[in-house]
């Protein structure tokens, strides 16, 4: 199994900032991922973060506002740009090996005023 | 496209049984299941890899019907410890992201 540190666990943000999320896997993992999760609905994928390459972005979010990084094989940032209060929500990133379980940070609790 | 579950919601006593779908109308090589407690992150519950499969986890079992496309997790005599939200996940690339259904909220009293 693999645990996941991420980083800050909370922040309040005024809007036109940018926060930085990190997150740490204590092991070696082929898989990254960074989903957004408003309260009481599910989680939605954000982006896969490749290692040594840009991140593939789903639908309806763009590198410009969530630019991510994975300069190694156990640590990725998710960038939150230019904040706006709809920008507000739950981010978590997620590890795993190709076909296993994935494992998941404690999440960020964005707020935005 | 997200996989479909049912039901949105189910209260329970201790010890009674409930039954949660997943279904989906893309192809469905795998189903993950993760079950996630409030303020908390998802935890994983189990994989389901073939069609037929059975899988289990404490009183908690899962089959997959690669054929329908739908898979159904049962949670047997529950217990208090078993509230929480139940999400199903299906891969949705090569690169072995999921995309997860809306969830199921399940509330088990005293």
């Amino acid at each position: 199994s693999a645990v996941i540190s991420q980083k800050p666990s909370r922040d309040i943000c005024q809007r036109g900032t940018s926060l930085t999320i990190q997150c740490q896997v204590d092991s070696q993992v082929t898989m990254m991922f960074w989903y957004r999760q408003q309260p009481g609905q599910s989680l939605t994928l954000i982006a896969t973060a490749n290692q040594g390459s840009e991140a593939t972005y789903e639908s309806g979010f763009v590198i410009d506002k969530f630019p991510i990084s994975r300069p190694n094989l156990t640590f990725s940032t998710l960038t939150v740009s230019n904040m706006s209060p709809e920008d507000s929500s739950i981010y978590l990133c997620s590890g795993g090996l190709v076909g296993t379980e994935a494992f998941f940070g404690q999440g960020t609790r964005l707020t935005v005023v | 496209q997200q996989p479909v579950q049912s039901p949105q919601a189910v209260i329970l006593r201790e010890g009674e049984d409930a039954v949660i779908n997943c279904s989906s109308s893309k192809a469905l090589y795998s189903v993950h299941w993760y079950r996630q407690k409030h303020g908390e992150a998802p935890v994983f519950l189990m994989i389901l890899l073939k069609g037929g499969e059975q899988k289990g986890h404490e009183k908690i079992s899962a089959s997959f019907n690669e054929k329908k496309q739908q898979s159904s997790l049962y949670l047997t005599a529950s217990q208090l410890s078993y509230s929480g939200t139940y999400f199903c996940g299906r891969i949705g690339g090569s690169q072995g992201n999921l995309i997860f259904g809306k969830g199921t909220k399940l509330s088990v009293k005293p």
